[in-house]
């Protein structure tokens, strides 16, 4: 069965210091996979997804995913978090069912950065 | 939040009241689909819909129903058939029918009582 899987519900992080915000998948095939943020009473804003090539992707924002395939993992991580960078983060997975291509997303992280 | 916008941001209904969500967006964007957000279970879908007239039920559609009569509109109605309908509703669009890209709407928190 096609899931996500974010391990933690809240990361702490030192504002300065490297973020790594967790995610697994299982899907059949090769996976497509996205990370999104949400901030508070907004909708979630698209950061990067991964659908081929290069295992690291870069994205909005200063952030980056690396995906490996031996231990289906996509972990969202940043070099130097900001402040502003806390928010709650969603990986999603597309998988294809009922003849559509649709997202299953993970249960959310929240990243707290303390000055 | 992408050219998408829902109203209303605050919605409040008794128990028993069918209450209907809007949903517009002005990025010519063929698929639109229709999320529920609860806190620690991440997004489920509802409903989605990939061209004008059709659409298909997600993995919670059960008291939920939409319509698809326009590119631009995804309206959701929140039936009393809900059975816990209290949540913060978020609609998104793609540009083509793989939800490569989903920009969302800023959301519809629904409070029922």
């Amino acid at each position: 069965a096609q899931s996500v899987a974010q391990p933690e519900d809240q990361v702490n992080v030192a504002e300065g210091n490297p973020l790594t915000v967790k995610c697994t998948y299982s899907v059949s095939g090769n996976p497509y996979l996205f990370w999104y943020v949400q901030y508070p009473n907004r909708g979630l804003q698209f950061l990067l997804k991964y659908i081929t090539g290069d295992n690291l992707v870069k994205g909005s924002y200063g952030f980056e995913a690396e995906f490996n395939k031996s231990q289906t993992s996509f972990h969202l991580k940043k070099p130097s978090a900001l402040v502003s960078d806390s928010a709650l983060y969603f990986c999603a997975v597309r998988f294809f069912s009922g003849g559509y291509n649709k997202l299953i997303f993970g249960a959310g992280t929240r990243l707290a950065v303390h000055p | 939040d992408g050219g998408i916008t829902q109203s209303p941001k605050y919605l409040f209904r008794k128990e028993g009241q069918n209450v209907t969500l809007s949903c517009e967006q002005n990025l010519n964007h063929d698929a639109m689909y229709w999320y529920r957000q609860d806190p620690g279970q991440g997004l489920r879908l509802i409903y989605y819909s990939q061209i004008v007239n059709d659409f298909q039920k997600g993995d919670i559609a059960e008291g939920y129903s939409v319509s698809r009569e326009k590119k631009e509109s995804f309206p959701l109605t929140v039936t009393s058939a809900q059975k816990n309908p209290t949540a913060f509703y978020l609609c998104a669009s793609s540009i083509g029918r793989d939800p490569l890209e989903q920009y969302f709407g800023p959301g519809t928190r629904l409070t029922v009582t």
